[in-house]
């Protein structure tokens, strides 16, 4: 079974500065992704930025990127210049390959709040 | 393109009443998922459906119930209510519910039990 761990329940950080969330991740799969959603206050989870097992170069979505280190199975989030906006519960997920369909398995969230 | 549509958004029921909530995917998505979000236990998978057939299921009591139709909409069904249930339900839609595919969320059913 696969297990995601995201160990800092809140962050803050102020406006236009960088803030790093991290997440670790147990699996015996060798084909799987893994994604960073955000859930604001509307509670619409919203996909920040995913990331193939396969590919070694880090995705990078516009402020935010990924540090992804598969054999540590650590994928933390990186968001730069951070804008009001990103205040959310930022959560982590998994998604395994073979008959996991439509599973994503998530970690328990950080509470992300960005300060004028 | 519009989003995943969910109905109804809120939802107060009594215990031992039974409740459906629906999903209406993405055009072009076969893959339904629901999953169930309470502050203590997180978000868990309750279920995949695509083509009218569940394929995957995660470790919730056969109170908890779906099914698809052929539009791809989908309801999930929860009987006999208890208070535990008390949570926001959401669901996704992807393409076809393959490892690759990226899952679209919906803005939940939040359902409240007495």
């Amino acid at each position: 079974a696969q297990t995601v761990t995201q160990s800092q329940p809140e962050m803050s950080v102020q406006e236009a500065e960088t803030v790093t969330l991290s997440c670790t991740y147990d699996t015996s799969e060798n084909n799987y992704y893994l994604f960073w959603y955000k859930q604001p206050p509307s509670r619409q989870m919203i996909l920040v930025i995913r990331q193939e097992a396969y590919k070694q170069q880090n995705a990078t979505e516009n402020r935010f990127s990924v540090n992804f280190q598969k054999a540590a199975k650590s994928f933390s989030l990186k968001i730069s210049d951070s804008q009001l906006g990103d205040t959310a519960m930022y959560f982590c997920a998994f998604r395994a390959g073979g008959t996991s369909y439509g599973k994503l398995t998530f970690g328990q969230g950080t509470i992300l709040t960005v300060h004028p | 393109k519009a989003g995943v549509t969910q109905t109804p958004r809120y939802l107060i029921k009594t215990r031992g009443q039974q409740v459906t909530l629906s999903c209406s995917p993405i055009s072009g998505h076969r893959s339904v998922s629901w999953y169930q979000q309470t502050p203590g236990q997180g978000l868990q998978f309750l279920f995949e459906y695509f083509s009218e057939t569940q394929r995957n299921k995660g470790n919730f009591p056969g109170r908890f119930s779906g099914r698809q139709f052929s539009n791809s909409r989908s309801e999930m069904n929860v009987s006999t209510l208890e208070l535990g249930d008390s949570a926001l339900y959401l669901c996704a839609s992807s393409w076809d519910g393959q490892v690759k595919d990226t899952q679209y969320f919906g803005p939940g059913t939040r359902l409240t039990v007495l």
